[in-house]
């Protein structure tokens, strides 16, 4: 079975903290995505990588940043926190695109942040 | 571009009843991936069905049925007999061949109340 976890399922923060999320897949996953769902506008993607060290700007990117250092471990990181970015967060991961099934991607759990 | 419509933002049936969530898409991509996600209360999207658009065959879960129409651009889903259990958001999306690594298109979700 595919695993996508994130490291937490709530989490709090002040205004202008610098805010880690953390993804981990343990599926060999070429492509890892992040994110951010809120009622009414849906699910849009705000980073994504394709290997490790690399990354492309998804949708909405601004305030966001993100690190892949490992295949497995994909990171966003809200370098100030402010209150527009209360929202869940998802985490996904897939294999190359032009494989065949492996194309789906698989989602962790969601991570609910807070801003205060 | 791509896009992905469910025009039905909500849907409430009483158990047991038959219900049919509609998805429509655009792209002028001739392979692209359709796909069904599902999202409890719990907040995780889990992923119910992959099709390609060379695959116009209907397929059959259990209870979940996809109907695949390339001539009306449409991948809808019917649930039979409708359970409790089966209230949550359902999201349609899709990934067009031209599309850099696998990036999905979601709808805006479809919220589904099965009351008992």
């Amino acid at each position: 079975d595919v695993k996508v976890t994130q490291s937490s399922r709530y989490l709090v923060k002040r205004t202008g903290e610098k805010v880690f999320l953390e993804c981990v897949q343990d599926m060999d996953h070429e492509n890892m995505f992040w994110y951010r769902q809120d009622p009414g506008l849906g699910l849009r993607l705000i980073y994504f990588s394709y290997d490790v060290k690399m990354k492309e700007k998804g949708d909405i990117p601004e305030g966001y940043s993100v690190s892949r250092e490992k295949k497995e471990r994909f990171s966003l990181i809200l370098e100030s926190a402010s209150t527009n970015q209360t929202s869940m967060y998802l985490c996904a991961s897939s294999s190359m695109p032009g494989q065949g099934s492996r194309e789906t991607q698989y989602f962790g759990p969601g991570t609910r942040l807070l801003v205060l | 571009a791509q896009k992905v419509t469910q025009a039905q933002t909500e849907i409430s049936v009483v158990e047991k009843e038959d219900v049919t969530l509609d998805c429509v898409y655009e792209t002028r991509d001739t392979t692209y991936y359709l796909f069904w996600y599902k999202q409890p209360p719990s907040g995780e999207l889990v992923f119910l069905i992959r099709r390609n658009s060379f695959d116009e065959q209907n397929e059959i879960s259990g209870r979940y049925s996809w109907n695949f129409q390339k001539s009306t651009s449409s991948f809808n889903f019917t649930i039979t007999a409708s359970q409790v259990v089966d209230s949550a958001v359902y999201f349609c999306a899709l990934i067009a061949g031209g599309t850099s690594y696998g990036k999905l298109t979601f709808g805006q979700g479809t919220i589904l109340t099965v009351h008992p």
